[in-house]
């Protein structure tokens, strides 16, 4: 099937810095991905909406200055949670659609913010 | 506001019998329709989609759907330990983005 990649798997920083975290599609190029995170026990949450070439589309109540979305070519998008506080710490996923009627997830970036 | 609805569970099915799933959808405009299993601390894997009414099966996994009723469900026969996860039902939205609407997923417990 077709293969998402995450890096990095896990990341602990303290409060107040940055955190870059890329998605690659490996075996397809994707026009559109997505960014979601999951609290521990919660749902899937969309956060975003990478688009290449444009503007990040960002779901109700996701801060955009907060969460930088940067999809700079078809195979990869990053995100970057800005001024990191320890409520960002979750799990956050990115997934792709290798075509129009599937999404496959990448496997996850854990964050934790001390 | 576009929702997908399923039971949290946990649901407990004896290892061996089949397990049933289920999962409800607000937007009649819903074209493809996706189950996916996620084991903790793992991201999800897509184990099956469907797009027309009827039923659609991929091993020991049947998935069911019913546009009229906005319904579809996943059974999975000769339940095994290693198909407890949560089951998470999911939408395309079929917008320009391609979106895909997540229910907040069943927790399936299998009793050995």
């Amino acid at each position: 099937g077709a293969v998402v990649s995450q890096h990095p798997s896990r990341v602990i920083c303290k409060s107040g810095t940055s955190v870059k975290i890329e998605c690659r599609s490996l075996d397809f190029q994707a026009t559109t991905m997505f960014w979601y995170r999951q609290f521990p026990k919660q749902s899937l949450m969309l956060m975003a909406t990478s688009n290449e070439g444009s503007k990040a589309t960002y779901e109700q109540g996701v801060e955009k200055d907060k969460f930088l979305i940067n999809h700079a070519s078809l195979t990869l998008s990053t995100l970057t949670v800005t001024s990191a506080h320890p409520e960002d710490s979750s799990f956050y996923i990115c997934s792709a659609n290798p075509r129009r009627e599937t999404q496959y997830f990448g496997p996850g970036t854990r964050l934790l913010v001390l | 506001q576009k929702e997908v609805e399923q039971n949290s569970g946990p649901l407990s099915v004896p290892e061996g019998a089949i397990a049933s799933l289920n999962c409800t959808y607000s937007d009649r405009g819903s074209q493809s329709f996706f189950w996916y299993r996620q084991y903790s601390g793992k991201s999800p894997e897509l184990i099956m989609f469907i797009y027309s009414n009827g039923d659609k099966e991929d091993g020991r996994f049947t998935a069911q759907l019913n546009k009229a009723s906005q319904y579809v469900s996943l059974l999975i026969r000769d339940s095994q330990p290693s198909d407890s996860a949560t089951y998470l039902c999911a939408v395309n939205m079929f917008d320009r983005d391609d979106k895909i609407i997540f229910g907040k997923g069943t927790r399936l417990h299998i009793l050995p």
